[in-house]
């Protein structure tokens, strides 16, 4: 299986901060992947695919880059809605794979 | 905009099974794959398997073959997720998710359904 490692596991930070998370795939996997924001007691959504194509209805301050192996997901100006987790996910190969996840709390 | 409608909570004891559906609102099961996802109090998503409804076929995460069974419905538009041996640490929310693709493959995971939760415990 192909491990996915996230850094920070979690932050805290302010409403309008600039916020970066990393994910790093144990191989290359091109760029399968995925990010997804979950809140307490919700489902996951999509945020992003195929690493930095915004899902249908995503607000524009989310954005994803990288390959191969090192990936980001940005929020460019933090609103008090984004405070959540945020999951990174591979889809190169079966089975997917999951980040263990990095919570963006409130400094 | 389709939504996957699950079942309800279970409560179930040790070495017993449980069945969970994921049935889409407004739609059908589609040749999109519907995965089945787990995440324990606290802790992150765990992929479990998936199938793609047209053709019946299922693919499981190592961690859970022989005790899996991921089965779909075209009749009813339904997908089923069955695990069996239940002890404590299945103790989770279970979670139906609609690929992006309709590829028949797993692609990533645009729909998702509310969610069940299931307890093991005597």
């Amino acid at each position: 299986d192909i491990q996915m490692t996230q850094s920070p596991s979690s932050l805290s930070t302010s409403v309008g901060d600039r916020v970066t998370i990393t994910c790093r795939a144990g191989q290359s996997i091109s760029s399968y992947l995925n990010w997804y924001q979950q809140k307490p007691g919700k489902a996951p959504k999509l945020l992003i695919f195929a690493a930095s194509s915004l899902h249908s209805g995503v607000p524009s301050r989310f954005s994803g880059s990288g390959s191969g192996t090192d990936f980001t997901l940005t929020i460019s100006s933090l609103q008090p809605e984004d405070f959540a987790t945020y999951y990174c996910q591979q889809s190169y190969r079966t089975p997917p794979t999951f980040g263990q996840g990095t919570k963006v709390e409130i400094k | 905009q389709v939504q996957l409608v699950q079942s309800g909570a279970e409560v179930k004891k040790p070495g017993s099974s449980v069945k969970v559906s994921c049935k889409p609102s407004g739609g059908t099961l589609s040749s999109h794959a519907i995965s089945w996802v787990r995440q324990a109090p606290g802790q992150g998503l765990e992929w479990m398997g998936g199938i793609i409804p047209i053709f019946g076929s299922a693919n499981y995460a190592q961690e859970f073959q022989g005790r899996i069974k991921i089965t779909a419905d075209e009749s009813t538009s339904t997908a089923y997720m069955e695990l069996s041996s239940l002890r404590s640490e299945d103790t989770a929310v279970y979670y139906c998710a609609r690929d992006i693709s309709e590829a028949g493959t797993y692609d990533g995971f645009d729909i998702w359904g509310q969610g069940t939760m299931v307890t093991v415990s005597s």
